[in-house]
C-alpha cells in the first residue's frame, strides 16, 4: 500500500529563518507528486506538482524538489504569512483514476 | 472564477440521523472527488466520478456512504444512518478531463454526537 509521511510534524520558525519540510513515499510508480498549503478552516491550496526525480519548482519563497524517494518543500525567508499546514500528496502510476494518496502533513508556524 | 463550493460548511447531527452534503465543482471540470480527514489522521480519498459515471469508489468506508452526480454537475454524499466514528471533515475537489490538478473545496465539518 502507498505510504505518504511527511517530517516534522510540527516546525515553529523566526521570521526569516529558512528551513525544509519533507515528503518520503513509497509507491511503486510515481505519477505525480503534489504539495498543498492548507489554512484552518479551508481546503488544500494547490503549491505544486512534480513529476520526476531532479525536477524543482518555485512560487515566491517556497522550492520543492524531488528525488526518486522523497520530495523537500524549502522556505527561503519565511513570514508569518507562510504559516500553515503542508501537505504532501503522490499520485501512483497504473489505473485510470487520479486518487490521491496523502501524508498526515507538517504545521509551519513562523513568528515575527 | 468560481472555485469548489461545498455546502453545509458544519453539520451538527445525531447518531443514527441521516446527513446529505453537496458539492458544486469548479465549471466544466469533469472529475469530482470526495475525500475525507478524520480527527489526527491524513486526508483519504473516497471516491472519483468522471462525469455522472463513478471511476473508483474503493475509499468509500461501507454502504451506509452513498455519493452522486446527477448530470455530471453538482454531486452529494449521503450518510445514512451516521454513526460517531463517520465525524470529520468531508473535502470534495474537481480537476478538468485529463489531469489529475485537483482543486479543493473548502470542506464539510461533519460532527456525529
Amino acid at each position: 500500500e502507498d505510504q505518504v509521511t511527511q517530517s516534522p510534524e510540527a516546525l515553529r520558525l523566526q521570521e526569516g529563518e529558512s528551513s525544509s519540510l519533507n515528503c518520503s513515499y513509497t509507491v511503486s510508480g510515481l505519477r505525480g507528486l503534489f504539495w498543498y498549503r492548507q489554512d484552518p478552516g479551508k481546503g488544500p491550496e494547490f503549491l505544486f506538482t512534480l513529476y520526476s526525480a531532479g525536477e524543482e519548482k518555485e512560487k515566491e519563497r517556497l522550492k520543492a524538489t524531488l528525488t526518486k524517494k522523497e520530495s523537500f518543500l524549502h522556505i527561503t525567508a519565511p513570514k508569518p504569512e507562510d504559516s500553515a499546514t503542508y501537505l504532501c500528496a503522490v499520485r501512483e502510476t497504473g489505473g485510470s483514476n487520479y486518487k490521491l494518496t496523502f501524508g498526515k502533513g507538517t504545521l509551519l508556524t513562523v513568528n515575527p | 472564477e468560481a472555485g469548489v463550493t461545498q455546502f453545509p460548511s458544519h453539520s451538527v447531527i445525531e447518531k443514527g440521523q441521516t446527513v446529505t452534503l453537496r458539492c458544486d465543482p469548479i465549471s466544466g471540470h469533469d472529475n469530482l472527488y470526495w475525500y475525507r480527514r478524520v480527527m489526527g489522521k491524513e486526508i483519504k480519498f473516497l471516491l472519483h466520478f468522471v462525469k455522472e459515471s463513478k471511476q473508483d469508489e474503493s475509499g468509500m468506508p461501507n454502504n451506509r456512504f452513498l455519493a452522486e452526480r446527477t448530470g455530471g454537475t453538482y454531486s452529494t454524499l449521503k450518510v445514512q444512518p451516521a454513526e460517531l466514528e463517520d465525524s470529520g471533515v468531508y473535502f470534495c475537489a474537481s480537476s478538468p478531463a485529463g489531469t489529475g490538478l485537483a482543486f479543493f473545496g473548502q470542506g464539510t465539518r461533519l460532527t456525529v454526537v
